[in-house]
């Protein structure tokens, strides 16, 4: 059974420019969840995708967008990068919408915008 | 955005003792509190979790005790080893698919 995997594992941007970010998801997981890890804080909720479609979306501005594909993998874009965007992107796959409270993070994407 | 206070920031406890982390939530429409454990390089993995309905959980050395009147819970770590040296992340499940993260503890450990 294979994990989640992320990339690219480290990359930097300047401001202004847009980013995309990729995950695959646990083998048997359709859920994807995209979560933004600033240095020595908790993971915060960027937004969850199930069947392709949004299905939630945290404190985020819509410069921050999503897709899911048909195989459950997933990517998270952001336009227009500020310095504050610098963080880790983790990526986490559950089973179902029920099952979201069993989630699987990948080592995630660490993003530096100088 | 994050709605779960965790404390503290950082502990050292020495090998063989009991590690203590503690949060505390306002949001009474949680309904599902995991921890979480993260080491260095890695993404945060389950380590346990506990409902609303239930005043603890135990899994091997690990203890979860909840308090919902006081909206307070707690990570117990009995018998601490080295190995046991992470981030600790506690967290609430809002609305099914929003995960709401405490801002960590780095636990060491001492031999």
């Amino acid at each position: 059974e294979t994990g989640v995997t992320q990339s690219p594992t480290h990359l930097i941007k300047t401001r202004g420019q847009q980013v995309t970010l990729r995950c695959s998801s646990q083998s048997g997981h359709n859920t994807v969840s995209w979560y933004q890890q600033a240095l020595g804080q908790g993971p915060q909720f960027i937004f969850q995708y199930y069947r392709e479609e949004e299905n939630g979306r945290g404190n985020f501005p819509p410069r921050f967008s999503g897709l899911q594909f048909p195989n459950y993998s997933s990517e998270l874009n952001v336009n227009a990068l500020e310095l504050d965007d610098s963080a880790l992107y983790l990526c986490a796959s559950s089973s179902d919408l029920s099952g979201a409270n069993v989630l699987t993070f990948g080592a995630g994407s660490r993003l530096t915008v100088l | 955005q994050q709605q779960v206070k965790q404390s503290p920031q950082s502990l050292i406890v020495q090998k063989g003792g009991i590690s203590i982390i503690n949060c505390a939530y306002e949001n009474t429409a949680f309904d599902y509190f995991p921890w979480y454990q993260q080491f260095p390089g890695k993404g945060p993995a389950l380590l346990i979790a506990i409902r609303p309905d239930v005043s603890e959980k135990k899994e091997g050395r690990f203890t979860i005790s909840f308090n919902k009147s006081a909206k307070q819970f707690s990570l117990h770590i009995m018998d601490s080893q080295p190995g046991d040296s992470a981030t600790y992340f506690c967290a609430a499940r809002y609305n099914n698919n929003d995960m709401r993260f405490g801002a960590g503890t780095r636990l060491t450990v001492k031999p």
